[in-house]
């Protein structure tokens, strides 16, 4: 079975600061992929990486950055210097790569503040 | 690429009416298709997977029953809420999976309000 856990329900920050929103996940699998979406109040989901689980190596894009532990099983994103615009929820997702079923965390409500 | 469309947008309907919502892959082929329920402030949770010219796959406690879904064609998935009641309004969110591309793309999702 798979699981994915992002403990943080809601956080809420002050433009300008770094934030890190937390993944852990559970997989008997070998090999997966793992993703985190946005979700701006319009609903849409936003695709913003997905990480095969051969590559341990962070990330970096602009602002946002990932940590992947496969030892910890985590991969936490961090937003740097956080902008107003970056509100909404953020899902964390797990697939193994050799299927197409997502398994989503609960999300978390990431609020802005001016 | 990769664009997937959903229709309506936004749905009102009235206790016992059926509600069908169009999910349609505008720029590729998608062999699967997905479809997602979200209630307010909760995950995405998968209610069926569906191939296109054979059944759909429904989840563990979802009524396949209450929400039909056809595949017929590489590029439109349509789900039909029978006899919808308000305890069915929710965000409906379908994805598709292309044939050449090991990936996922999401709708921009329904939103069903049943009075």
């Amino acid at each position: 079975a798979q699981k994915v856990t992002q403990a943080q329900t809601e956080i809420s920050v002050v433009e300008k600061e770094d934030v890190t929103l937390d993944c852990v996940y559970e997989t008997r699998d070998t090999t997966y992929y793992l993703f985190w979406y946005k979700q701006p109040p319009s609903g849409e989901l936003v695709f913003l990486i997905r990480r095969n689980s051969f590559d341990e190596q962070n990330e970096i894009s602009g602002r946002y950055s990932w940590n992947f532990q496969k030892s910890t099983s985590s991969f936490n994103f961090t937003i740097t210097a956080s902008q107003v615009v970056d509100s909404a929820v953020y899902f964390c997702a797990l697939r193994m790569t050799s299927g197409s079923r997502l398994t989503f965390g609960e999300g978390t409500q990431l609020t802005v503040n001016p | 690429g990769a664009v997937v469309s959903q229709h309506p947008s936004r749905v009102i309907c009235k206790s016992g009416t059926s509600v069908k919502i169009e999910c349609r892959s505008l720029d590729f082929q998608a062999t699967t298709m997905f479809w997602y329920r979200q209630f307010p402030k909760q995950s995405l949770m998968l209610m069926a997977t569906s191939n296109e010219g054979s059944k759909a796959t429904y989840e563990q406690g979802v009524e396949k029953d209450k929400f039909l879904i056809n595949h017929a064609s590489l590029t439109l998935s349509t789900l039909t809420v029978t006899s919808a009641h308000p305890e069915d309004s929710s965000f409906y969110i379908c994805s598709a999976r292309a044939i050449s591309l090991n990936e996922q793309f999401f709708g921009p999702g329904t939103r069903l309000t049943v009075l």
